[in-house]
Parts: structure tokens; sequence; C-alpha cells
């Protein structure tokens, strides 16, 4: 079975800019988080997303939005970026709301 | 947010068991604490998760504490594929669910 599958690779954007980034979790599973990962740090929680719904967010500011689809794919966006916003941007599924979570690849967002 | 605390680094001879520390003294009664471990910049790796018990899978052992507030991630047979950034992390449920990282240790297999 595929793992969770993230897009694009790498980005480079443009301050002022907006992008949207991509998840495609693990088939059957129905929660998906994003975390935001700045070099030499831990991963930043950001949202987690049950069955469509926001069940949790972190303390990032209303520039970053996301959400759930049906089919449980899952889309971060973020508004007038900053050069701060580059980071290594991670997407995770679990079956539940609970329970261990898988990570995709995550891709790489540049703010020049 | 409360937070877990670990070691920044450890080191550890290849074959022997790696204990990996994470305190995590404000956790609550219904909260889980979860390892995870990070290779380079690829997507973080679960390791294993426990809530009172001590667990134990085919990668690790969590040794929780009685008291909840630490707890101790061991590989029995570290091997040189074992170096890598290692995640503890409590679920916290203070009406919103959030994942909490640690500042990570990072291990380093030593041939």
């Amino acid at each position: 079975d595929a793992g969770v599958t993230q897009s694009p690779t790498h980005l480079i954007k443009t301050r002022g800019q907006h992008v949207t980034l991509r998840c495609s979790p693990i088939s059957g599973h129905k929660s998906v988080s994003w975390y935001q990962q700045v070099l030499g740090q831990g991963p930043q929680f950001i949202f987690q997303y049950y069955e469509k719904e926001e069940r949790g967010r972190g303390n990032f500011p209303d520039r970053f939005s996301a959400r759930q689809f049906p089919n449980y794919s899952s889309e971060l966006n973020v508004n007038a970026l900053l050069l701060g916003d580059s980071a290594l941007y991670l997407c995770a599924s679990s079956l539940g709301d609970i329970g261990e979570q898988y990570f995709g690849p995550g891709t790489r967002l540049t703010v020049t | 947010d409360a937070k877990t605390t670990q070691p920044p680094s450890m080191d550890c001879a290849e074959g022997r068991a790696a204990n990996l520390p994470c305190n995590h003294s404000t956790i609550s009664g219904n909260e889980y604490v979860y390892w995870y471990r990070q290779i380079h910049s690829q997507g973080p790796q679960y390791i294993i998760h426990g809530l009172k018990n001590n667990e134990t899978n085919e990668m690790a052992s969590l040794i929780i504490t009685e008291d909840r507030k630490s707890s101790t991630l061991i590989l029995p047979h570290a091997t040189l594929r074992d170096t890598a950034v290692y995640y503890c992390i409590v679920r916290y449920t203070s009406g919103t669910y959030k994942y909490i990282f640690g500042t990570g240790t990072r291990l380093k297999v030593l041939a």
C-alpha cells in the first residue's frame, strides 16, 4: 500500500504570495494532521482534521488554513507568505483522531 | 502549553542498548506518550506509544514511570541505522487535540 503522499516536493515562493500544499493519506485513514518544521527544530503542530472537521489547531496565525475533502485528502493554505514561513511542511495520517500517525515525506517551502 | 524535555544528544555503541529519557511532568491521566524518530529530513517514523503500562514491539520498549512524569525509550540492540533524532510526544487534550513534539534527542550510534 502507498504511504502518505505530499505534493509538491519542493516549492519556491515570493513574500506576499499564497501557497497550497496537498496531502493524500494512507487508504482507510480518516484523519490528517499538518506540521511545520523549521530547520533545526522539531515539528510544530498546525492542524488536525478528522472526518472533514477541524479537531485541533496549533498556535499559528489566521494566514494558515486547511481543509479535508470527502476522500480524506487535505490541503494546507498559507496566505501572505513571510520569510519565516520557509520550512518543511509535514502531513501525517491516522486511522482515527487518536493513535499513531504516519508521516509523509514533506513539502519543502522556500520563501524569498 | 506543557512540554516534554529531552537531552539534546546521546551516543551509543553499536549493539548496545540505547536508553532515551523524556520528562513530561504535567501529563494528565488520559494522555498518551508517543515516540517518533526522524532520519535526516524525512518524515518522522512512529516507534511506540503507551499510557501507563510498559510496552514493547519489534522496534523498541517503552518504560513509563509509575507517576507517569517520565518515560524511557529503549532500543535493545542499536545499529548504525538507528542514528536519528528521537522525539517524545504527549498528546494533550486541553479542549482541542494537540500533538506537542519535544526538543528531540539526537542519537548517534557509533561503530
